[in-house]
């Protein structure tokens, strides 16, 4: 199992420029997140989705739009780069499908290895 | 409003030694809370959760404990090594929704 795969690993965009940053599980995992980290900060839930066709707003969605049509993929749209956007961005999958976990509620969320993006 | 703390200064340890990392938070009450620990360039990995209704959870060298009345976690990692360097992140789960909260991380430096 590859796990949670990004793409791509390092990006640079200039003002006003938009991108998807894509994200792939291959766990059966219903919940997908997205997240951003700026240096020495933790990690803030930009949006979250708990099944194909389910997205929601988290702590910092403004400037971000995603979309989940399959339960393995759920891309991240940046329309209008700004430098505040100037970041590293993780994606994160829980909660298997099926299986022996299936339906607990306290699972770990598998992290891919970050998009690290820059808006000049 | 909530608040996640981890200490911002970096530890700096002898090897062999315990490591002992600390998460305090305020205006919570999470269900459970997890550690994870992160590398440089990579994502963070899973390694303990510990629920509000456990004192104590260990695995191999790691150990947590979870005090709910002082609102906070202890990390330990006894006989450390190098290889245990890494920033460690504590983050919090409110609710049965999978949602969580990171703190900012502790980097955990093991010189040998």
């Amino acid at each position: 199992n590859a796990g949670v795969t990004q793409t791509p690993k390092f990006r640079i965009l200039k003002i006003g420029q938009s991108m998807t940053l894509q994200c792939t599980q291959d766990m059966n995992h219903n919940y997908m997140y997205w997240y951003r980290q700026d240096p020495g900060m933790g990690l803030k839930l930009i949006y979250y989705s708990v099944g194909a066709g389910i997205t929601d707003k988290g702590e910092v969605p403004n400037g971000y739009n995603v979309s989940r049509s399959t339960t393995e993929d759920f891309p991240l749209r940046l329309e209008l780069a700004a430098p505040s956007q100037t970041s590293v961005y993780f994606c994160a999958s829980s909660y298997p499908t099926r299986g022996q976990f299936s339906g607990r509620l306290d699972q770990p969320q598998h992290f891919g290895d970050g998009t690290r993006l820059s808006i000049l | 409003s909530q608040k996640i703390e981890q200490n911002s200064e970096a530890l700096n340890i002898q090897e062999g030694k315990t490591a002992t990392l600390t998460c305090n938070y305020t205006n919570y009450s999470p269900a459970y809370l997890q550690w994870y620990r992160q590398d440089p360039g990579r994502g963070p990995v899973f390694l303990l959760l510990i629920r509000e209704n456990e004192k104590e959870k260990r695995k191999e060298r790691l150990k947590v404990t979870f005090d709910t009345t002082l609102k906070q976690s202890l990390f330990h990692i006894t006989a450390s090594q190098p290889a245990d360097s890494a920033t460690y992140l504590c983050a919090l789960v409110k609710n049965a929704g999978n949602m969580l909260t990171f703190g900012g991380g502790t980097r955990l430096m093991v010189k040998p």
